[in-house]
């Protein structure tokens, strides 16, 4: 089953603020995280990924954290601008074999 | 280009019909899924193909009935649906089944 999950369901941050999206997952063998935005009408899309031999990956503008100690990831996304606004998904790969999608937490950019 | 394409985007349908979902990408990815979403809710897994081979059902229901005629295609036939059906479904693609996948657009779908 699932064994990952987000601590908040929304978020509102003003535009220009950096907004932080937390993750926690349950099993400590999954060793592979991606995280996936969704816009209104829209499939997920591919943010950025992280396997479990790193604790820190930088793309632009999003930065994901991992701390396997106690089991949690965070995505931080650097000047939020009003097209940042989507459900933001982290998604475990635990088995290998397929992902694992968390609760899912939708922010909103206030201009 | 990481393009997944899923016809039709939108489909109403009664619990009598036959209709089928259809998805089609063109990277050379060999792992293709089907998830179902409900409002304000993640994706649910119902199908995953790897090399065009069935590998995992996620305890689906009989009415729904995935078909992958190629490595580039994959359908979803649909037959005699409930209304608690209705959601988007979506079709993913990705290199293995390990790997990050790719999303089409979906397909709203409402069961009258």
């Amino acid at each position: 089953g699932e064994s990952v999950g987000l601590h908040l369901p929304t978020l509102s941050v003003q535009e220009g603020d950096n907004s932080i999206i937390n993750c926690a997952y349950s099993n400590s063998a999954s060793d592979y995280f991606i995280w996936y935005k969704q816009e209104s009408g829209k499939g997920p899309q591919f943010i950025i990924d992280i396997r479990s031999n790193m604790d820190k990956r930088q793309g632009q503008r999003v930065t994901v954290l991992l701390n396997k100690t106690v089991k949690h990831l965070s995505l931080q996304i650097a000047a939020t601008q009003p097209g940042d606004s989507a459900v933001y998904f982290c998604a475990d790969n635990l088995t290998g074999n397929q992902f694992y999608f968390g609760t899912g937490t939708s922010l909103t950019v206030i201009p | 280009d990481t393009e997944v394409t899923q016809t039709p985007k939108h489909l109403v349908m009664g619990m009598t019909n036959k209709k089928s979902l259809k998805c089609e990408q063109h990277m050379g990815h060999r792992a293709m899924y089907w998830y179902k979403q409900k409002a304000k809710k993640p994706p649910e897994l119902m199908f995953v193909y790897s090399y065009e081979k069935l590998s995992i059902n996620e305890s689906v229901p009989s009415r729904f009935s995935p078909e992958c005629p190629n490595s580039s295609l994959l359908n979803l036939h649909l037959h005699a649906l409930q209304p608690e059906d209705s959601a988007l479904y979506l079709c993913a693609s990705s290199q293995s089944t390990k790997n990050i996948q790719y999303f089409g657009a979906g397909t709203r779908l409402s069961v009258l």
